[in-house]
């Protein structure tokens, strides 16, 4: 079935360091594919998406590119702050059960330091 | 801005109780989820419903049960409260149709203690 990989975390930076976090994906067909972002003490929310290969969502600085022929959607942003501290999720659509389901990966967890 | 509250932020309740837990939205959404989170697992769906008196089972069912009466209220429910269900839930729609069925808006969750 569909899934999705993530690195683990946790990630720790310093400000206006470049961040990546690796995200591979297992999955028939063509999924679109996404980032949420949760904050401390909050739901996700949207960051970005991409519905098809070589598009390239961005949002506040971060962005990600749909790789079809590496199974990827790595998130990457240059310069990191402290604002970013928050848990990061892949995720991509389940095309294969009912419409709006997404299947996430485990979360990645980033601290920035001051 | 989209919407999504949840009845509670916390809640504490003791085993055997019947739990419930509220979710409205207020942007007319077909789709709605409930998720379960939990520290190195993730993300985990229990339940969705993509219209009013719909549901379907998503991966972790057992345990609980959903009821979805209006188009803006997705209820969760905890028949007979164990331990191993003491997370966070979080609630999440999605409008219907192409693409935009898979921007869901999460509410804030309800961290939920059974003891």
């Amino acid at each position: 079935g569909n899934s999705v990989t993530q690195m683990e975390g946790p990630v720790t930076l310093s400000e206006e360091a470049f961040l990546t976090i690796n995200c591979t994906y297992t999955a028939t067909g063509y999924p679109s594919l996404f980032w949420y972002v949760q904050y401390p003490g909050e739901g996700l929310q949207l960051l970005l998406k991409a519905t098809k290969a070589d598009d390239k969502g961005s949002n506040k600085g971060f962005e990600a590119t749909y790789r079809k022929e590496t199974t990827s959607f790595h998130l990457e942003k240059g310069s990191v702050q402290v604002s970013d501290s928050a848990v990061y999720f892949c995720a991509l659509s389940d095309r294969g059960g009912s419409q709006g389901n997404l299947i996430f990966g485990k979360g990645t967890k980033l601290s920035v330091k001051p | 801005d989209v919407k999504v509250t949840q009845s509670s932020r916390y809640l504490v309740k003791r085993t055997g109780e019947k739990v419930f837990l509220e979710c409205v939205q207020d942007m007319d959404h077909e789709n709605m989820f409930w998720y379960r989170q939990d520290p190195g697992l993730g993300l985990r769906l229990i339940y969705f419903s993509y219209d009013v008196k719909m549901k379907e089972k998503g991966d972790i069912p057992e345990g609980y049960s959903v009821s979805r009466e209006k188009k803006e209220r997705f209820s969760l429910i905890l028949e007979s409260a164990s331990t191993n269900q003491t997370s966070m839930y979080l609630c999440a729609s999605s409008p219907s149709g192409g693409n935009r069925a898979y921007e869901q808006y999460f509410g804030p969750g309800t961290r939920l203690t059974v003891t």
